[in-house]
């Protein structure tokens, strides 16, 4: 089965700060990993993922994630945090293999940018 | 938009009426997934279909039932529920059940019961 851990509820930064949700995973095999946001009253929004190839992927609205395999992480960024990236974060994971469907989700953290 | 609509936005039913969620895709996916979202839990898959054909089905009480009558339609028919199914149902889809394609979500629909 796998797993996703998101260690802190809720994650404060000043604007223009760098920003970091962290997120390590347990899987079977190799993972596929996600980012996804939401903002109060909508889905969630599709960020960014890992598949394979280069551990730093970039996504939307200039986040970035970096891959460590050895750690099992998989850290969303981004070098400045606007007022606007206040929202939840989920971090998914999901193993490698066409009958796995299930895509498992952290609990989120609460994103808070301080003007 | 994310090309995934749900109806209704807002629903309160008591415990023994019969709702239907309905999510429609307009991306044409051939993966649609339903997930319960809880306040301060993880998503919650609950059902996935793969070309009108269910593929998982999470260990969910009977009271809900999924139907899918064609890759862009999704439906949750509810019946009986309880208070602690009170819950924001998020619909999500996919290019096809292949785990490295993302989901996207629609807005969910927020359900109360009372």
């Amino acid at each position: 089965a796998q797993s996703v851990a998101q260690p802190e509820d809720q994650v404060n930064v000043a604007e223009g700060n760098p920003l970091t949700v962290k997120c390590t995973y347990s899987v079977s095999g190799n993972p596929y990993l996600f980012w996804y946001v939401q903002y109060p009253n909508r889905g969630l929004q599709f960020l960014l993922k890992y598949i394979t190839g280069d551990n730093l992927v970039k996504g939307s609205y200039g986040f970035e994630a970096e891959f460590n395999k050895s750690q099992t992480s998989f850290h969303l960024k981004k070098p400045s945090a606007l007022v606007s990236d206040s929202a939840l974060y989920f971090c998914a994971v999901r193993g490698a293999g066409y009958g796995n469907n299930r895509l498992a989700f952290g609990k989120g953290n609460q994103v808070v940018v301080i003007p | 938009e994310t090309g995934v609509t749900q109806t209704p936005r807002h629903l309160v039913m008591g415990m023994t009426n019969k709702k239907s969620l309905k999510c429609e895709q307009h991306l044409g996916h051939n993966a649609m997934y339903w997930y319960k979202q809880s306040a301060k839990k993880p998503l919650e898959l609950m059902f996935v279909y793969s070309l009108e054909e269910r593929v998982e089905n999470n260990s969910v009480p009977s009271r809900f039932s999924p139907e899918c009558p064609n890759s862009s339609h999704l439906f949750l028919h509810l019946h009986t529920l309880q208070p602690e199914d009170s819950a924001l149902y998020l619909c999500a889809s996919s290019r096809d059940r292949d785990p490295s394609y993302e989901q996207y979500f629609g807005p969910g629909t927020r359900l109360t019961v009372t």
